[in-house]
């Protein structure tokens, strides 16, 4: 069975653009999680997906947004990128919201 | 604000020695509480997780203690292995919705043979 699967792998971007990645969950997994790694701040949770609607959401500005497709592939967005954003972007799957998660190898973000 | 204290921060064990990772917690309402392990250029793998019903759990080399008076909890690696040399995290998750966990700092092992 394929793991999670992150879109692109490596992204560099200059402040002020915006930038999309993209999860593919496990297959039959429902419920898509989104978090932020950084070496000062750890993993901090962004949000939640599950049946296409946001369930949870951590403290994270609105200029970072997510959505989940029919399919349980999601994206999540930043705009108006900030050097602060440079990031590994983890996406976890779980069959539902009882379960453990499966993390993906991650979207490696650079801002300039 | 840190809801998941991790100490240590990094750890040097000898090959066939115990790794002892510490955890403390503030929000009693957490009922999940899975460890985390994490290699170089790969997302965090559940190592092991425990509730609060249950004192330890075992799972080969890796044990979690669990003492919730004190809301702490612990990862042990008996033998660890040059392989063990990880990040590991530990984490907490509320009732309801186990995908939004909070994260400890990390703890970066090194196992010297």
């Amino acid at each position: 069975k394929a793991g999670v699967t992150q879109t692109p792998r490596y992204l560099i971007k200059t402040r002020g653009q915006q930038v999309t990645l993209s999860c593919s969950p496990i297959s039959g997994h429902r419920s898509v999680s989104w978090y932020q790694q950084t070496p000062g701040q750890g993993l901090q949770f962004l949000f939640e997906y599950f049946s296409e609607t946001q369930r949870n959401k951590g403290n994270f500005p609105g200029r970072f947004s997510g959505r989940q497709f029919s399919n349980s592939r999601s994206e999540m967005n930043v705009s108006t990128l900030e050097l602060g954003d440079s990031a590994l972007y983890l996406c976890a799957s779980s069959l539902d919201r009882a379960n453990e998660q499966f993390f993906g190898p991650g979207t490696r973000l650079t801002v300039l | 604000q840190q809801q998941v204290k991790q100490s240590p921060q990094s750890l040097i064990v000898q090959k066939g020695g115990i790794s002892i990772i510490n955890c403390a917690y503030e929000n009693t309402a957490f009922d999940y509480f899975p460890w985390y392990q994490q290699f170089p250029g790969k997302g965090p793998a559940l190592l092991i997780a425990i509730r609060p019903d249950v004192s330890e759990k075992k799972e080969g080399r890796f044990t979690i203690s669990f003492n919730k008076s004190a809301k702490q909890f612990s990862l042990h690696i008996m033998d660890s292995q040059p392989g063990d040399s990880a990040t590991y995290f530990c984490a907490a998750g509320l009732p309801g919705g186990y995908q939004k966990v909070t994260f400890g700092i990390g703890t970066k092992l090194q196992v010297i043979p």
